[in-house]
């Protein structure tokens, strides 16, 4: 079955913790991105990958790394999470940018 | 930043009546999107529109694509119980390679 897997589901940590969100799709998609999803904001992106190695800024970065060292695995590190990263994140990938995007079910985190 | 604006925010009609969303966006895109979501979960692909397309259809939705207006709408026709979650608007800024999200559409069918 084609799909976008994301663990853990829910986390709740403590502020300073280092923490990694994996994101997996098995469908050889070239593009991978994280958005993160706030009440009022509505979805924002935080980083994006064009293919293996190459990665690039959304619109809300700060405080998140990510890497794709292999195309289908695109991990997001919180390096030290504060309590203003708490959120329902989502990971997604595409055949390629300007397709439509396949979503996982979402990591919902807590920072205390 | 914020693209793409959704209108009306929250919308509640009776099952069967047609359900419009509009979307309006602020820059020059390769394509609009359509998602939905239930409940907190993942997003679900409904549409793609191209820059160069005015009009789709899949199944009882359709999309409309106003680049002279930037704006878009989406009608779900025969609305059901089971079309009751959130609608998002997303566009590919032309000439960039990131997705970005109205705040979305909350529609609630009634029985």
């Amino acid at each position: 079955e084609a799909q976008v897997t994301q663990n853990p589901r829910y986390l709740i940590t403590v502020t300073g913790k280092k923490l990694t969100v994996t994101c997996s799709q098995n469908m050889n998609h070239e593009y991978m991105s994280w958005y993160r999803q706030d009440p009022g904001l509505g979805l924002r992106q935080i980083y994006y990958s064009m293919n293996v190695e190459v990665t690039d800024k959304g619109d809300v970065p700060e405080g998140y790394k990510v890497s794709r060292k292999e195309k289908r695995n695109f991990p997001l590190i919180l390096e030290s999470p504060s309590p203003n990263q708490t959120s329902l994140y989502f990971c997604a990938s595409a055949p390629g940018a300007y397709y439509e995007q396949y979503f996982g079910p979402g990591t919902r985190l807590t920072v205390t | 930043s914020q693209q793409g604006e959704e209108d009306p925010q929250a919308l509640s009609i009776q099952e069967g009546e047609n359900a419009t969303m509009n979307c309006s966006y602020k820059t020059s895109i390769n394509n609009l999107q359509w998602y939905r979501q239930n409940s907190g979960r993942g997003l679900v692909h409904l549409i793609l529109i191209r820059s160069n397309e005015r009009e789709k259809h899949s199944g009882r939705l359709r999309v409309t694509l106003d680049t002279s207006k930037k704006s878009s709408s989406l009608l779900i026709t025969a609305s059901r119980a089971a079309d009751t979650a959130s609608y998002f608007c997303a566009t590919f800024v032309r000439g960039a390679q990131k997705l970005v999200f109205g705040q979305g559409t909350r529609l609630t069918i009634n029985p």
